[in-house]
């Protein structure tokens, strides 16, 4: 089967760093996802790993490693409309064209 | 910047009743899919479409369920016959392929209300 783990809720303040951490148990794996979705919102996209390391764009970096089926997402210097929730995604290339989604953090930022 | 759009926002049916939601991929991408997400829960892929054929489908994507792309524009899926779990917010999202083809768009979505 495919399953995709997440924190359930993060909360930390403005200014400061937070990861969220995603493992994954997938038959195959092509590469590991990450998206925002505000409340009511559409999921965007932030990054996408497909080999082992650290992916940075802007404020936002994501790490991979395949060894321990794990990722995370890192944000800095954190903002208040940074607040959301996070999807992990795997494309398992066993499944084909099929994404499978982690069930979400949802990270609240304080002043 | 171009985008993934869905109508209606809203569809309001009546437990039995067919509904048919709307969506225009982005003009040249390939891969065309459907997710369901019920509120405060994660997001579920319903179906994947490319070359004018289901690639692949979920446990959830049922008979009740299909979808057609109708004309080179617009990407349809159809609940025959709802029944009150089919309530959700359904996400339309289309990819491209070679460097950009782990990137998903998604629409703006239609939340379905069924009563």
């Amino acid at each position: 089967g495919q399953s995709l783990e997440q924190p359930s809720e993060v909360t930390a303040v403005e200014g400061a760093i937070v990861q969220i951490n995603c493992t994954y148990q997938t038959s195959g794996f092509y590469g590991l996802s990450w998206y925002q979705q505000h409340d009511g919102g559409a999921p965007t996209f932030l990054s996408y790993n497909a080999l082992d390391g650290l992916e940075e764009t802007g404020r936002f970096s994501s790490f991979l490693s395949r060894s321990d089926s794990y990722g995370y997402l890192l944000l800095q210097e954190l903002q208040m409309k940074d607040s959301a929730s996070y999807f992990c995604a795997v494309r398992d290339d066993n499944y084909g064209q099929n994404f499978v989604f982690g069930p979400g953090t949802r990270l609240s930022v304080l002043p | 910047e171009p985008e993934v759009t869905q109508t209606p926002s809203h569809q309001v049916t009546q437990m039995g009743q067919e509904v048919i939601l709307r969506c225009v991929p982005i003009s040249n991408h390939l891969y065309f899919y459907w997710y369901r997400q019920i509120l405060g829960q994660k997001v579920e892929f319903l179906v994947s479409f490319y070359n004018n054929e289901i690639s692949e489908k979920s446990e959830i994507f049922d008979d009740q369920f299909s979808v057609e792309r109708p004309d080179g524009s617009n990407f349809t899926l159809k609940i025959r016959s709802t029944k009150l779990e089919d309530s959700a917010m359904y996400f339309c999202a289309s990819r491209t392929s070679g460097r950009s083809k782990n990137i998903q768009y998604f629409g703006a979505g239609t939340r379905l209300s069924v009563l």
